[in-house]
């Protein structure tokens, strides 16, 4: 049972546009998630993380909307880099009673010049 | 910035045999965590702990033991290794359960 789902799979958009990656979840308990991106080659690293408290959470280019309602949230990643090119891992962590975080399956983004 | 290693980074073993992976982290962290990470399947949690002496079953437990013998030092035990167990582990500490979690650089299991 995956408790956390991600789409599309695959993503490529062309330098300068909006990259819109999805994530949904089931548990109603989890009240943390972080974006974690990953490098060819290298270990995943923390990009940016919300709280249910917010709906929407902004560092620089990349942006969280979070819908509590219907359990989604979806990263977007404005003006588009080729360095931005990686795996986007949308992960949950559940707020009482649990200490492990559940990741979804990835979203490998490529960037064209 | 939190430090965590992983030795050793390859390591190839034959159908039944027997494996140690290691893990250690030098900022204090209360949390650790090991993953598998296969194509398709992203990172699943393998076994975790939230402090020495303590281990809790994660995702995919299955033919994988675990122990914390120190706050730093977390070992994922493969005691009959099968092909289905060749993948990238990476262990992962955190300071509370929602909070960052620092990677280490992956083992490379390759099972023959």
């Amino acid at each position: 049972q995956q408790q956390v789902r991600q789409s599309p799979q695959s993503l490529t958009v062309w330098e300068g546009e909006t990259a819109i990656l999805n994530c949904s979840y089931e548990d109603s308990t989890f009240d943390y998630f972080p974006w974690y991106w990953q490098f060819p080659r290298e270990s995943p690293a923390l990009l940016i993380a919300i709280r249910p408290v917010s709906n929407k959470k902004e560092d620089g280019r990349f942006t969280i909307f979070f819908n509590k309602r219907e359990k989604k949230l979806s990263l977007h990643i404005t003006d588009s880099q080729p360095g931005d090119s990686a795996t986007y891992f949308c992960a949950a962590t559940p707020g009482t009673g649990g200490y492990k975080v559940v990741f979804g399956s990835g979203t490998r983004l490529l960037v064209s010049p | 910035e939190a430090a965590v290693t992983q030795s050793p980074r390859n390591k190839v073993t034959v159908t039944g045999g027997n494996v140690t992976l290691s893990c250690r982290q030098t900022n204090s962290h209360n949390y650790m965590y090991w993953y598998r990470q296969d194509t398709g399947h992203g990172l699943r949690l393998i076994h975790y702990s939230y402090g020495a002496g303590n281990l809790q079953i994660g995702d995919v437990p299955d033919g994988y033991k675990a122990t914390r013998t120190t706050q730093e030092d977390f070992f994922l035990l493969l005691e009959l290794a099968s092909p289905s167990q060749t993948s990238l582990y990476f262990c992962a500490s955190s300071r509370v359960n929602q909070d960052t979690q620092y990677f280490g650089p992956g083992t490379r299991l390759l099972v023959l």
